[in-house]
């Protein structure tokens, strides 16, 4: 059974660097077909997309939080990333990490992001000095 | 971004009860819509996909429907564990974007 596993601080200073790990088992990160990526939901509010990285390092991002995230992978740790700097209040959310279904995908890229069909359990990180 | 509207923004219904949920897509997102169930302090999990395919494991209360841009989720025969909040995404184009959810009670 695929399980993914939040990892990292759970309080960060305005204006520092957010850094997550998600370390997958019982599965490949290096399958083909499928994104590994990050979904966030501040107390209260609903979901947002961050982004997603294939095996590759191909990446996509939400364009509202582009110019400050960062995702990267180690497929020799099955793990994969995420940085999001210069934090602010704002920014203080449960992370998820996710897997997500590729469409008409090569050996490098998938043309389309689908359905999130497996997460993590989830970490809470507040952004506070 | 693709705005995805859910209504109601809550309801409450009693078990055994037939629910639906619509979601409505800011422009034409063909099929491509996800159905999601999060309990409380949990992660969210897929139910439907392609807006009408069940997820392995789920129980065949639930269903999707819709194309285009209005899309309704149904739970046939409400249980207590179906107690949550469903959230509809859009992947037609990225980002990916969510409803703002519907959240059920039992009455």
């Amino acid at each position: 059974q695929l399980q993914l596993q939040e990892s990292g601080p759970g309080l960060v200073k305005p204006s520092e660097t957010l850094s997550l790990t998600c370390t997958v088992s019982g599965g490949s990160i290096s399958s083909s077909s499928y994104y590994w990526g990050w979904i966030r939901q501040p107390p209260g509010k609903g979901l947002e997309w961050i982004g997603s990285i294939y095996y590759s390092g191909s990446t996509y991002y939400n364009p509202s939080l582009k110019s400050r995230v960062t995702i990267s992978v180690d497929t020799s740790k099955n793990q994969f990333s995420l940085k999001l700097s210069s934090v602010t209040a704002a920014d203080t959310a449960v992370y998820y990490c996710a897997r997500q279904r590729g469409l008409h995908c090569s050996s490098t890229s998938c043309y389309r992001l689908g359905r999130l069909d497996y997460w993590g359990q989830g970490t809470l990180v507040t952004v506070s000095s | 971004d693709i705005q995805m509207t859910q209504s109601p923004s809550s309801l409450s219904a009693s078990v055994g009860d037939r629910v639906t949920i619509t979601c409505q897509a800011s422009q034409d997102i063909s099929n491509y819509l996800n159905w999601y169930q999060q309990k409380p302090g949990k992660a969210p999990k897929l139910l439907i996909y392609d807006a009408s395919n069940l997820e392995t494991g789920v129980p065949s209360r639930f269903s999707g429907s819709g194309s285009g841009t209005d899309f309704t989720f149904t739970i046939s025969s409400l249980q207590p564990e179906d107690i949550a909040t469903y959230y509809c995404q859009q992947y037609d184009n990225l980002p990916g974007t969510f409803g703002q959810g519907t959240r059920l009670e039992i009455k």
